[in-house]
């Protein structure tokens, strides 16, 4: 069946330092959403990419949509505590409405 | 702002138990969810309903069923609680339409079946 798989599973990094999740779906997906999850909190919507080659940018935050639409990756640009947490990709199962979440990169920022 | 609410936070249960798990949204919206979280393994759809009385399996049914009388409320069910139901449930609802929306989350349940 479709899956959508994340690298890294973790990554400790200085605050200050980059950050980048990739995202990899077996299947073409016709969009894909990213989703910020706090430590002890609940999936939150950061934004959703369409277009293939789509690039999208949210203050330090920087998404792109890879041209096959099978890949997508979040970068954070000079990481702060309040980074800190569990990034999710979501693409969708065709012609459904439901969304296969990827594994999940977990961030933690050292101070 | 959308609000989605789980009845419960913290449920502790015994094997063998029926167990009920509520979730309310007040947006009106039309696509509702019930994902579990297990580390390592992300958010995995058990079912999700797309209407009132209307409901379809997600990847991860077996042991579980749901309800949707109202709009506003949907209800995940484990008829016979197990240790391997331990888990974080989570809820969520979205718009319905030709295109794609966001899912919005409620706060969670953590389950223990003891």
């Amino acid at each position: 069946g479709q899956q959508v798989m994340q690298i890294p599973q973790y990554q400790h990094v200085q605050e200050g330092e980059d950050f980048t999740t990739y995202c990899n779906s077996s299947t073409t997906l016709s969009n894909i959403q990213w989703y910020k999850q706090r430590p002890g909190g609940h999936p939150v919507f950061l934004i959703q990419l369409v277009k293939s080659g789509e690039v999208k940018k949210q203050k330090r935050l920087t998404f792109q949509f890879g041209e096959a639409k099978k890949n997508s990756s979040l970068h954070i640009t000079a990481t702060q505590t309040t980074d800190v947490g569990t990034y999710f990709c979501a693409g969708p199962s065709s012609g459904t409405y439901k969304y296969i979440f990827g594994t999940g990169t977990r961030l933690k920022v050292l101070a | 702002d959308v609000k989605v609410t789980q009845s419960s936070r913290y449920l502790v249960k015994r094997t063998g138990e029926k167990v009920f798990l509520e979730c309310v949204q007040d947006m009106d919206h039309e696509n509702m969810f019930w994902y579990r979280q297990d580390p390592g393994l992300g958010l995995r759809l058990i079912y999700f309903s797309y209407d009132v009385k209307m409901k379809e399996k997600g990847d991860i049914p077996e042991g579980y069923s749901v309800s949707r009388e109202k709009k506003e409320r949907f209800s995940l069910i484990l008829e016979s609680a197990s240790t391997n139901q331990t888990s974080m449930y989570l809820c969520a609802s979205s718009l319905w339409g030709g295109v794609s929306y966001e899912q919005y989350f409620g706060p969670g349940t953590r389950l223990t079946v003891t």
